[in-house]
């Protein structure tokens, strides 16, 4: 069975420094992974999604990822963050049967 | 705009109603999934279509709780005699194809008094 484990529930950081977003997954067969970014009163949006080939994965907004298979994580990271990068960001796992299992999300807080 | 959309946005009701939510997938999009949000959690996958073929439901998916396609093109979630732990946000998602790219509509947020 496939899980996700996101290991902050919240990330506070201060507008313009650098921002990692931790993510594990555990799953028997080769997946896809994912980061969904939810926005105050707004749904999911895709902001970078690894399939195969390189393992570091630019999204969206000036955010990419790292895919580490021996390590199983799937980390986000923005250099440089801004406020309006406040939101709640899903990590995911699919594996070839298509449907998406989320972890439990991380707020990222933006201070002034 | 040519997004998913879904309808109503929000619902309350009385615990023992029925409820019907509406997904309108992006045109051309064969697959729509629904799943559910609570608070505090990320979304759980509840079942999937493939044009009008149900092909997965979730053990999370009680018999109280029923999908359709009929056409597919828009889907219908029905859950009847709610729960008060029904109350959660209702998300749909489409794609054009399997391992495509989920796109998800705003939600449909259930308030069960």
């Amino acid at each position: 069975a496939q899980s996700v484990t996101q290991l902050d529930s919240q990330v506070p950081v201060f507008e313009e420094a650098p921002v990692e977003l931790r993510c594990n997954y555990s799953s028997s067969v080769s997946v896809y992974l994912f980061w969904y970014v939810q926005y105050p009163n707004q749904g999911l949006q895709l902001l970078l999604k690894y399939l195969s080939g390189s393992t570091l994965v630019k999204g969206i907004n000036g955010f990419e990822a790292e895919f580490n298979k021996s390590q199983t994580s799937f980390h986000l990271r923005k250099p440089s963050v801004h406020i309006s990068d406040t939101a709640e960001y899903f990590c995911a796992v699919s594996d070839r049967d298509d449907k998406i299992i989320f972890g439990k999300g991380t707020r990222l807080h933006i201070l002034p | 705009d040519t997004g998913v959309s879904q309808d109503p946005r929000h619902k309350i009701t009385k615990r023992g109603q029925n409820v019907t939510f509406r997904c309108d997938p992006i045109s051309e999009h064969n697959r729509l999934y629904w799943y559910r949000q609570t608070l505090g959690q990320g979304p759980e996958f509840l079942t999937y279509f493939q044009n009008e073929a149900q092909l997965e439901k979730s053990r999370l998916l009680s018999d109280r709780f029923s999908a359709e396609r009929p056409k597919g093109s828009f889907s219908t979630l029905e859950i009847q005699r709610t729960e008060q732990g029904d109350s959660a946000m209702y998300l749909c998602a489409s794609s054009l194809e399997a391992y495509n790219e989920q796109f998800f509509g705003p939600g449909t947020r259930l308030t069960v008094l």
